[in-house]
Formats: structure tokens, C-alpha cells, sequence
């Protein structure tokens, strides 16, 4: 079971620069979701999706494009690269959203990825 | 004010020790507390979790929460160079909040 994948690895950019980060997931969950981890600031959520054909943004959204056309993949888009996004991106998934399903603790545990290393230079 | 408040550390302690992290939380309807662990250049993954009060104990991790203080721990008893790694705090509330994450070594 392979859980959630995320390509590449790594990646470097020029400023201006468009690429989409993939992620997917094997586990039939509902819930998807990319963070942005930098030193200091912890985990900070960017998009969120309770499942297909509906996104929403988090904390951090601007730069950033997602969909979710399949209950597998969710990617996401950053249309013209900054330096400032140079970041450690995350993918995660749980069965269930926190957002509709608040009291489901259990289902609500979000599995990560490897992450993907982005630097924009 | 943030949803949850973490100390980065760094946390340096010996082969053995008790290691105790800790995280304050501001919203007192928060039930549900989570623990991740996150491995050098990993993702991170699930620890332990909790609901409510009282502690929970798995092995040689014991996670507590005080809800009068709002304030979550977690207890590595007889720690290991394994154990290095960075914990963060995560609460459940609509969605995930986690904290900074303190990175924690333990030495031989």
C-alpha cells in the first residue's frame, strides 16, 4: 500500500516559473490537503478538499492554484514562482474532513507524504 | 493568538533520559490532541492521539492533557538516539492546527 505519493522530490525554479506538485493517495480518502512547512513556522495549511470537484483555501493560499477531479489526486499549482515560496510542500489525507466531520478523531488523522523540496531562485 | 503555541527548542538530552514537550492551546472547546513525529527530510507521521482529559500511554510515550491549563504534553521515558527527531503538537477544531514542531536529539 503505497499511501500518499508525492513527485518530485525535489525541484528547482526561476522566478516566473509555472509547475504543478502531484500528489496522490491510495486509501479512498475524502479529505486532502497541502501544507507549506518552513523553518520556525510550523505546518501552514495552503488548500484543503472534502473531496471531489470541491476545494477550498487555507491559510496561505495566494500563489497557489488546486483541484481535485478524482477522489485520488489532488495537485497543486504555483502559476508564477517567488523566491518566497521556497518551502518544504507537504500532501496529506485523511478518511474523513475535520471540516465536515469534526468529531471524528480516528478518521480524521491526516497521513503525509515524503514532501516535496522547492527552492525559486 | 494563535490555536496552538509549541517551543521550537532545540532539545538536547542523553541516552535514557525523560524527555518532556509541551504545548499551550487557546481555545478551550478543543477536544481532540494529536502527536506527529517528523524524521529528518520525512513527512510527518502519526505518534498518538487523544481525546479530552488524562493520559494515554503507549510504550515508552505517554501523551497527557490538562484542560484546565490547556496545555498537552508528551513523555518519552527512557529515550533513545531513535527518538531524534522533531514532535509537533496537532488540535483537532474544524481542522488541524499544529504547532512550530520542537526537535528534539537524543545523544549516546
Amino acid at each position: 500500500n503505497a499511501g500518499v505519493t508525492q513527485t518530485p522530490k525535489f525541484q528547482v525554479l526561476k522566478t516566473g516559473q509555472s509547475m504543478t506538485l502531484q500528489c496522490a493517495q491510495d486509501m479512498n480518502h475524502e479529505y486532502m490537503s497541502w501544507y507549506r512547512q518552513d523553518p520556525g513556522m510550523g505546518l501552514r495549511l495552503i488548500h484543503y478538499s472534502v473531496g471531489a470537484g470541491i476545494t477550498d483555501q487555507g491559510e496561505v493560499p495566494n500563489g497557489y492554484n488546486v483541484s481535485r477531479s478524482t477522489t485520488e489526486d489532488f495537485p497543486l499549482r504555483l502559476l508564477s514562482a517567488a523566491p518566497s515560496q521556497t518551502s518544504v510542500y507537504f500532501c496529506a489525507s485523511s478518511y474523513s474532513s475535520p471540516v465536515t466531520n469534526p468529531m471524528g478523531l480516528a478518521k480524521n488523522i491526516q497521513y503525509f507524504g515524503a514532501g516535496t523540496r522547492l527552492s525559486v531562485l | 493568538q494563535k490555536e496552538v503555541e509549541q517551543d521550537p527548542g532545540p532539545l538536547s538530552v542523553p541516552e535514557g533520559a525523560i524527555v518532556s514537550l509541551n504545548c499551550t492551546y487557546s481555545n478551550s472547546a478543543f477536544q481532540y490532541f494529536m502527536w506527529y513525529r517528523q524524521y529528518s527530510r520525512k513527512g510527518p507521521e502519526l505518534l498518538m492521539y487523544t481525546y479530552s482529559s488524562g493520559n494515554k500511554e503507549d510504550g515508552r510515550f505517554t501523551a497527557q492533557v490538562d484542560k484546565s491549563s490547556k496545555y498537552i504534553s508528551l513523555f518519552i521515558r527512557d529515550s533513545q538516539p531513535s527518538d531524534s527527531a522533531t514532535y509537533l503538537c496537532a488540535i483537532l477544531g474544524g481542522r488541524l492546527y499544529f504547532g512550530r514542531g520542537t526537535q528534539l536529539t537524543v545523544w549516546p
